[in-house]
């Protein structure tokens, strides 16, 4: 079974403030998305990273795939009350056809 | 423009009582999937279908059925429910696991 850690669990932090959410593995993914969740409503996809090392930015998002590909990051810069929500990653197993694994997620809130 | 829909969106079943969780896409999607989301864990896949006939088990599959008679429809059958299956349930949809995965509004099932 492949798992996906992410860390940290919970991040409250304040408005204009910098944050990184990081999810690991032992296992190799052929790609991975990282998804945000609001309450009350299912998962939206934010981003999806195929290539190890592999950087893409979405505004204020940056998100990285590692070299390795078993490891990704999320990091927000000037974090925004917009922001606050669930984080989710998500690996595709490539030779577990089918299986999508997701992290336990990060519930972030950001203060004004 | 429905995307996936989900019904109910609220249900409160006895211990024994069966139901079926219904679960829809008119995209055309080949991929879809079942999910049970509870605190602290994210998302773990309870059953996948990558097309019309062919269904296949995930993470948590005990408890659960699935069938796929269509490419539209993939409905969740719960046997005999059971309290440990109180949860929030997404359906979700996709050309294949390593593509975006387009989530329905989830079911909020209680137990009791």
């Amino acid at each position: 079974t492949q798992l996906l850690e992410q860390s940290p669990q919970f991040l409250s932090i304040q408005e204009g403030e910098n944050l990184t959410v990081y999810c690991n593995s032992s296992s190799v993914f052929s790609s991975l998305q990282w998804y945000r969740q609001e309450p009350g409503e299912g998962p939206v996809l934010l981003v999806t990273v195929v290539t190890g090392g592999e950087v893409k930015k979405l505004k204020r998002l940056t998100f990285q795939f590692g070299d390795a590909r078993k490891d990704s990051s999320l990091h927000i810069t000037a974090a925004q009350t917009g922001d606050t929500g669930l984080y989710l990653c998500a690996g595709d197993g490539g030779t577990s056809y089918g299986k999508l694994t997701f992290g336990q997620g990060t519930i972030l809130t950001v203060h004004p | 423009n429905a995307g996936v829909t989900q019904t109910p969106k609220f249900q409160v079943l006895k211990t024994g009582q069966s139901m079926t969780l219904q679960c829809a896409q008119d995209m055309n999607h080949e991929y879809m999937s079942w999910y049970r989301q509870d605190p602290g864990m994210g998302l773990r896949l309870i059953h996948y279908s990558v097309g019309a006939g062919i269904t296949d088990q995930g993470e948590v599959p005990n408890g659960y059925n699935v069938s796929r008679s269509t490419t539209e429809d993939f409905p969740l059958r719960l046997l005999s429910a059971a309290p440990s299956q109180t949860s929030v349930y997404f359906c979700a949809s996709s050309y294949n696991p390593g593509y975006e995965q387009y989530f329905g509004p989830g079911t909020r099932l209680t137990v009791t």
